[in-house]
């Protein structure tokens, strides 16, 4: 089944304790997205990644980090969480190029963070 | 940057009413757009996108879309409400880069769509 895998789905943890969130995805996709969903706010990309080593800043990177030394894995680094951190995490994945990938991005079932 | 406005947070409907949910776009060229749901508890799917071709796209779940370039808009529409369309729904706009036809996707801040029986 052609599915983006998300762990953990729901996590609480302090500040400053370093964690990460993973993302797997089984449909070779070459694009790979981190975003954060809070209440009011919509969506807003934190990083992507066009392909393999290759990654960029979304419009909230601030606190994270990112690797891409897989295709299919794309995992959501916080060194030192915050509490404005706390929030719903949702990874996406999508082919790059052509038509049959435009903008169709597949989206894992979100990891809902809290930071205290 | 490209930006999307949903007008109206909330909408509430009948079962069996016309469904309208306003999207306008900001961008200095012709995008590509789309509309992604999300049903409670679950990440988002899309539902439909334009990519340049007809300005009426059709949906999955019965939903469609016009893209009119004179109002900047894309608003979604479906004719016939029914209960399992309660959901969020989020507009979105691509960038076109070359090279890439994905590029960044831009959200807006979603539409609640409540449907009462």
């Amino acid at each position: 089944e052609a599915q983006v895998t998300q762990n953990p789905r729901y996590l609480i943890t302090v500040t400053g304790k370093k964690l990460t969130v993973t993302c797997s995805q089984n449909m070779n996709h070459e694009y790979m997205s981190w975003y954060r969903q809070d209440p009011g706010l919509g969506l807003r990309q934190i990083y992507y990644s066009m392909n393999v080593e290759v990654t960029d800043k979304g419009d909230v990177p601030e606190g994270y980090k990112v690797s891409r030394k897989e295709k299919r894995n794309f995992p959501l680094i916080l060194e030192s969480p915050s509490p404005n951190q706390t929030s719903l995490y949702f990874c996406a994945s999508s082919f790059r190029g052509g038509t049959r990938g435009v903008g169709e991005l597949f989206f894992g079932e979100g990891s809902r963070l809290t930071v205290l | 940057a490209q930006s999307v406005t949903q007008l109206g947070s909330h909408v509430s409907v009948s079962e069996g009413a016309l469904v309208l949910l306003r999207c306008n776009y900001s961008s200095s060229v012709p995008p590509y757009l789309f509309w992604y749901v999300q049903y409670p508890n679950q990440g988002l799917q899309l539902l439909l996108k334009y990519t340049s071709a007809a300005t009426l796209v059709k949906g999955i779940n019965g939903f469609e879309a016009e893209f009119k370039k004179s109002e900047t808009s894309f608003h979604l529409t479906k004719p016939s409400a029914h209960m399992s369309d309660a959901a969020e729904y989020f507009c979105a706009v691509s960038d076109r880069r070359r090279g890439s036809t994905l590029g960044r996707l831009y959200f807006g801040r979603g539409t609640q769509l409540t449907v009462w029986p």
